[in-house]
């Protein structure tokens, strides 16, 4: 059941730049995208999400994009700052269902 | 900042023994959830409780698994006969609403079930 993917298990940015996390999906009855951030030996931690009647939100340093044509949402980071380095997760839910369903996953590692 | 305890943090039980894996929820929160990580692999949902009652379970959530509000606090997973493949990082959350508002679920750091 690969419903949502992150193709990239890892990204390597430097500190100020940008980062920017792909996610795509499949199943056009999901109707709501999240991203949560995850550190080791932790539990996820909600980031930011997005209706599907958006293409855009932002919340400080994080913004997700989500384009329904593509089936594809990222997530943008920007300035990136050491503590950011972490394990990013997309995930969906449709709106006839109480579950999210998560991506694999990307590791992001910001360094100085 | 409130959040969502779960206790142990981890568990080694023998292979058939049963399990009981525990989760204080925020307090207002209305909705409550248990996901698990097997190693290497994506968080999977298992089950979701609202109003005491199960709203919905995944294929993995089979006649092995319950869940319980005993006491308005706690939200435990009971595994009755422990499996090999059981063993994974468990996942509590809770929420004001549902996965599709705008509340972002929030999780617990875990319970690492390690079956022998």
């Amino acid at each position: 059941d690969q419903q949502v993917k992150q193709n990239s298990p890892s990204l390597s940015v430097q500190e100020g730049r940008i980062s920017i996390l792909n996610c795509d999906y499949t199943n056009s009855m999901f109707d709501y995208f999240l991203w949560y951030k995850k550190y080791p030996a932790e539990g996820p931690t909600f980031l930011i999400s997005i209706s599907s009647i958006k293409d855009k939100n932002e919340d400080g340093r994080f913004t997700v994009f989500l384009n329904k044509s593509a089936k594809h949402l990222s997530l943008h980071i920007v300035p990136s700052q050491p503590g950011d380095s972490a394990v990013y997760f997309c995930a969906a839910s449709a709106g006839n269902t109480d579950k999210l369903i998560f991506g694999t996953g990307t590791r992001l590692q910001v360094f100085p | 900042e409130p959040e969502v305890t779960q206790t142990p943090s981890h568990q080694v039980t023998q292979m058939g023994q049963e399990v009981i894996l525990r989760c204080v929820p925020i307090s207002n929160h209305l909705y409550f959830y248990w996901y698990r990580q097997i190693l290497g692999q994506k968080v999977e949902f298992l089950v979701s409780f609202y109003n005491n009652e199960i709203s919905e379970k995944s294929e993995i959530f089979d006649d092995q698994f319950s869940v319980e509000r005993p006491d308005g606090s706690n939200f435990t997973l009971k595994i009755r006969s422990t499996k090999l493949e059981d063993s994974a990082m468990y996942f509590c959350a809770s929420s004001e609403g549902t996965a599709s508002s705008n509340y972002g679920y929030t999780f617990g750091s875990g319970t690492r079930l390690t079956v022998v």
